[in-house]
């Protein structure tokens, strides 16, 4: 059985750019959720997407967005990047027993 | 405001000897109660979960979970902490009829002394 996997593992970006982070469910699972973990911080639900549709969303301004492919992998995009955008980005895959397993995450610093 | 609050930051235990990582939460339901691991710069490792029924969880490497319904606590404890269990560690709720997003506390760090 294969884990959550997430891509890449660091990305550096400049102020202003954009962003894609991919993720991969672990086998079985059907909803992935996102979460942004600042240094020295617990992790921030972004959101959730369930059978490719967004099932809850956290306090993050609309830049933040995402995808589920049928495959149940997933992707967050963030638009005009800024500097407080710098964390690690985590995904969790999950079925209908609620407990969310996490992928490595992607470390994203923005110049 | 729903939160969770982990009241220690950092602990340092001595190798061998026992530890107990504390959780407090606020919410007006009784919630799914987890606990995650995290090594230095890796994703959070599931340690254990309460759902329902006993009110006593054992996880994996060792540590366990007791929920507390009327201080509204799940602290987490090991016997007797090996070096590797250095980590951090994290505490999270999630109410199901709010969605199924985990809140988080801050964490607490714990250091082992050999």
């Amino acid at each position: 059985e294969t884990g959550v996997t997430q891509s890449p593992t660091h990305l550096i970006k400049t102020r202003g750019q954009q962003v894609t982070l991919r993720c991969s469910s672990q086998s079985g699972h059907n909803t992935v959720s996102w979460y942004q973990q600042a240094l020295g911080q617990g992790p921030q639900f972004i959101f959730q997407y369930y059978r490719e549709e967004e099932n809850g969303r956290g306090n993050f301004p609309p830049r933040f967005s995402g995808l589920q492919f049928p495959n149940y992998s997933s992707e967050l995009n963030v638009n005009a990047l800024e500097l407080d955008d710098s964390a690690l980005y985590l995904c969790a895959s999950s079925s209908t027993t609620d407990t969310q397993y996490f992928g490595p995450g992607t470390r994203l610093t923005v110049l | 405001a729903q939160s969770v609050t982990q009241p220690d930051i950092h602990i340092t235990v001595s190798e061998g000897a026992s530890l107990e990582l504390r959780c407090n939460y606020s919410y007006g339901a009784t919630p799914y109660l987890f606990w995650y691991v995290q090594s230095p710069g890796q994703g959070l490792q599931l340690l254990l979960k309460y759902f329902s029924g006993d009110t006593l969880v054992q996880g994996i490497k060792g540590f366990e979970a007791e929920f507390k319904r009327s201080q509204s606590s799940f602290n987490l404890r090991k016997p007797s902490v090996h070096w590797s269990d250095a980590a951090e560690y994290f505490c999270a709720v999630m109410i199901k009829a709010a969605g199924n997003k985990l809140t988080f506390g801050g964490g607490t760090r714990v250091l082992v002394k050999p």
